[in-house]
């Protein structure tokens, strides 16, 4: 398995609170992205990052943050969680861009916001 | 809007035999199309990736063929086994102004009896 590692793995919280949720890749890859999943929808894109400091929005990126101050962590952050924010969040990291090479993807975190 | 749809929604088969799942997709300009493998409670992992010009790629008993004409692609699994119970998810990428776009289908899911 790459070396891609999601935490926590199932978190409850309440509304209105902060959540981060943090992803950490031993695998020196460039590019990092988070994904949400939920029933009915495909995987959706929320914020992806190409670089340290560098990341751009998704298609759902509304109500979320992210962070890359180094190489191997990504932060996603939900600034006030919200019930429609419950999901499976899943972190994928990738060599370079465009699919051309594997997206490896984590176990995903569970969120549940009540 | 990009879409990417995939039929059937669910499929039941008994261990050994074929089946073929379907992906139709309108997204453009067109990069690279993936199939990918998710068991449930884990992250999706890459089966095969095809460009433009590939129009078939095998890995083991899967089988990915690619229309890029038709805007079709469809997997075909072999000699089935209960561990191919999963989720079978299709994701086309495209470069607009080269940045990774990537959209997914809402999966198969596929369970395969003894």
């Amino acid at each position: 398995d790459a070396g891609i590692t999601q935490s926590p793995r199932h978190k409850v919280t309440e509304t209105g609170t902060p959540v981060t949720l943090r992803c950490h890749q031993t695998e020196n890859h460039r590019y990092m992205y988070w994904y949400r999943q939920d029933p009915g929808h495909g995987l959706r894109l929320i914020h992806y990052s190409y670089g340290v400091k560098d990341t751009d929005k998704g298609e759902v990126s509304d109500g979320y943050s992210v962070s890359r101050s180094k190489t191997e962590d990504f932060l996603l952050t939900l600034e006030s969680a919200t019930s429609s924010q419950t999901s499976v969040y899943f972190c994928a990291i990738s060599e370079s861009p465009g699919g051309h090479t594997e997206a490896f993807f984590g176990q995903g975190t569970r969120l549940t916001v009540v | 809007k990009n879409q990417v749809e995939q039929s059937p929604q669910s499929l039941i088969i008994l261990e050994g035999k074929n089946c073929t799942l379907q992906c139709n997709y309108t997204v453009s300009p067109f990069s690279n199309l993936r199939w990918y493998k998710q068991d449930t409670g884990r992250g999706p992992v890459s089966l095969t990736i095809m460009t433009f010009s590939e129009n078939t790629k095998s890995n083991g008993r899967y089988t990915a063929t690619l229309d890029a004409d038709t805007k079709q692609s469809s997997l075909h699994i072999t000699a089935s086994q209960l561990s191919d119970s999963a989720s079978y998810i299709c994701v086309v990428s495209d470069e607009a102004g080269g940045s990774y776009i990537p959209t997914f289908g809402r999966g198969t899911s596929l369970i395969v009896h003894p």
